[in-house]
């Protein structure tokens, strides 16, 4: 079974408008860590938010905000206000306490900011 | 400046031809790992390392090889390398401190293309 699905493989959105990438994971460990990616056309991978599964609150950098709903193992990234700048790939990935070591991504979701 | 490198950033080879992706970080971080990206399957963990001397492999880890005798050095080896290993490869480092928290950090990705 995939660790990380992300099954919108394509998104579009107007400029100034907010945007909601899906993020499922599965998991049994109680205890791990949920990270979104983002990769521009440039190709670098820049950290953007994190959660933990103890996190009490959604985390949220910025515009960037993770919806996460642990009973049905999603955390969706939202980003608010779309920039053109916002046009890249993003991952979602996890890493799991027991294992700690391993890190999961999934297959990414592709961005494009409409003007 | 904190940061992964690697070297070289482009290669084009022939199959068979042993090879070496270096990747060197300067942020004392105990944790480093190996990635290859491709299209429609996202980022897998090839190898990654916990601390000098100790290596573990990840999801697609035949056909490669690491060593890790430094802490700042984590090279990536083909011994024979083929055309299904043609690929964006990303080398990444972490501190550990038995937290989840710890975001990667990446290297700018080596393009490898194995004809």
């Amino acid at each position: 079974a995939q660790k990380i699905t992300q099954t919108q493989p394509g998104m579009f959105v107007q400029e100034k408008e907010a945007v909601t990438l899906d993020c499922t994971y599965d998991t049994s460990d109680p205890s791990y860590g949920l990270f979104w990616y983002k990769q521009p056309s440039s190709g670098e991978m820049i950290f953007l938010i994190y959660q933990g599964s103890y996190d009490q609150q959604n985390a949220t950098e910025g515009r960037y905000s993770l919806n996460f709903q642990k009973a049905r193992k999603s955390a969706n990234l939202v980003i608010s206000a779309s920039q053109l700048g916002d046009s890249a790939m993003y991952f979602c990935a996890m890493r799991e306490q027991n294992t700690g070591n391993q890190f999961y991504f999934g297959t990414g979701t592709s961005l494009t900011v409409i003007p | 400046e904190a940061q992964v490198t690697q070297n070289p950033r482009y290669l084009i080879t022939v199959t068979g031809k042993k090879l070496t992706v270096t990747c060197s970080q300067n942020m004392n971080h105990e944790y480093m790992s190996w990635y290859r990206q491709d299209p429609g399957l996202g980022l897998r963990q090839i190898y990654y390392s916990m601390n000098v001397e100790v290596t573990d492999k990840g999801d697609v880890p035949e056909g490669y090889k690491v060593s890790r005798k430094e802490k700042r050095n984590f090279p990536l080896i083909l011994e024979s390398p083929s055309p299904n290993q043609t690929s964006l490869y990303f080398c990444a480092s972490s501190s550990l401190r038995d937290r989840l928290d710890n975001e990667q950090f990446f290297g700018p990705g080596t393009r490898l293309t194995v004809l």
